[in-house]
């Protein structure tokens, strides 16, 4: 695609609730990234994953949290048992994660606005 | 581990001015620096990049930035600044292969006409 896609653009959920927030990534990038952005903690890195592993989980903040990627492109990321503070704008990115040992440059979606009530 | 200071949470500046955004970072090897700018509702659009080489670094946008290994900083300019540039801008590192970028708390631009 032409561009970093997340789904859906907001959600309002009740405290308790589950809920999946979707990433679709540019094609070919193998690599995808969560973060989440709150007016408290600023942007924070959640979860990485190359292909459809994912080497570096250190960002999720509890047990409530998971993600997953399937044939290496779209990602979900669950959260069971929502709380109010789970309440925040979820920011996915990928890029191409060729290798090498510099920083891969990492493309934006717009976000998915959670709001739990 | 990394870390990334933006000391100004908030800059006003009038339409046509010169523009200087601060960016500090700590990290131990060579890093990979980003600015990303972010408008109302809307995701991280990167404007620029530096990971080698010259040290002054054009982007999208007229904007521009400059690393200094000695002071640690990343700064970014516009030299005239547009009322369209009004957003969040966030400074980055990274540490490596594909990993992780850590931001700073961004600092918000209000273009006054």
């Amino acid at each position: 695609g032409a561009g970093v896609s997340q789904s859906p653009s907001n959600k309002v959920t009740e405290k308790g609730k589950d809920v999946e927030l979707r990433c679709d990534p540019i094609s070919g990038h193998t690599a995808l990234y969560w973060y989440r952005q709150s007016l408290g903690q600023g942007l924070e890195f959640l979860i990485y994953f190359q292909g459809n592993s994912a080497p570096d989980k250190s960002g999720l903040p509890s047990d409530r949290f998971s993600a997953e990627r399937t044939g290496g492109s779209v990602s979900t990321l669950t959260i069971q048992r929502t709380q109010q503070e789970d309440s925040a704008v979820y920011l996915c990115a990928s890029s191409r994660g060729t290798g090498g040992r510099r920083t891969d440059t990492q493309y934006f979606g717009p976000g998915t606005r959670l709001t739990v009530l | 581990a990394q870390s990334v200071t933006q000391p100004d949470i908030h800059i006003t500046v009038s339409e046509g001015a010169s523009l200087e955004l601060r960016c500090n970072y700590s990290y131990g090897a060579t890093p990979y620096l980003f600015w990303y700018v972010q408008s109302p509702g809307q995701g991280l659009q990167l404007l620029l990049k530096y990971f080698s080489g010259d040290t002054l670094v054009q982007g999208i946008k007229g904007f521009e930035a400059e690393f200094k290994r000695s002071q640690s900083s990343f700064n970014l300019r516009k030299p005239s600044v547009h009322w369209s540039d009004a957003a969040e801008y966030f400074c980055a590192v990274g540490a490596g292969t594909a990993s992780k970028l850590t931001f700073g708390t961004g600092t918000r631009l209000q273009v006054t006409l």
